[in-house]
């Protein structure tokens, strides 16, 4: 009975190098939802994606950020060119159906820019 | 501008004690709410929600939450905590219709005394 899959737990890249996010949803739960959760904030929302769409990225940063979820596989939170303000825990979820159906979250990744 | 404030980051309570923990958001529509739990090393858990209706709201765990429009507030209680309940507690709205562009509070951690 998996829950939401995030891989890795911890990540540290030095400034420039690439970051590459793990989520795997659970079982039968096509939609994926990226958040970011900076010290002492709350979540805020980057991305969701349905099997090979986009349907909302209104909260990505313009630039260096990308996500996918492809027709196999996990999804992937991709940061190109990382910078210590990247430095945060990175949170998946997922859901059966969108609109009002709840989210269930993965661990998260932490990922530490040096 | 919408935001979700909870007051509190900290919170100590002695196990057997009751807990009530506040969250006061400001949105411009009928807010939809939600309270969310992370144990240490956890996802987030969805503890209970708000739509409509009776605005005394029972949850897992023994939780409930009380929506008060008057004082845009919906706080989260439990007549007698357990050890297990130390964790950080999360309070968030959002529009309806939608579960995933949610307004989050920074969160509160929960101490729990011996």
């Amino acid at each position: 009975n998996a829950g939401v899959m995030q891989n890795p737990r911890h990540l540290v890249r030095r400034r420039g190098q690439e970051a590459r996010l793990r989520c795997s949803p659970m079982k039968g739960h096509s939609h994926v939802y990226w958040y970011r959760q900076l010290p002492e904030e709350g979540l805020k929302f980057m991305v969701y994606l349905q099997k090979e769409n986009i349907i909302d990225e209104s909260g990505m940063p313009k630039e260096r950020f990308s996500a996918e979820f492809p027709k196999e596989g996990p999804s992937i939170l991709r940061i190109q060119q990382v910078v210590r303000g990247d430095s945060a825990a990175y949170f998946c979820a997922s859901s059966p159906q969108g609109r009002n159906s709840p989210l269930h979250f993965g661990n998260g990744t932490r990922l530490t820019v040096t | 501008a919408q935001s979700v404030t909870q007051p509190d980051i900290h919170i100590t309570v002695s196990e057997g004690a009751s807990l009530e923990l506040r969250c006061n958001y400001s949105y411009g529509a009928t807010p939809y709410l939600f309270w969310y739990v992370q144990s240490p090393g956890q996802g987030l858990q969805l503890l209970l929600k708000y739509f409509s209706g009776d605005t005394l709201v029972q949850g897992i765990k023994g939780f409930e939450a009380e929506f008060k429009r008057s004082q845009s507030s919906f706080n989260l209680r439990k007549p007698s905590v357990h050890w297990s309940d130390a964790a950080e507690y999360f309070c968030a709205v959002g529009a309806s219709g939608s579960n995933y562009q949610l307004i989050w509070g920074a969160g509160t951690k929960l101490i729990i005394k011996p």
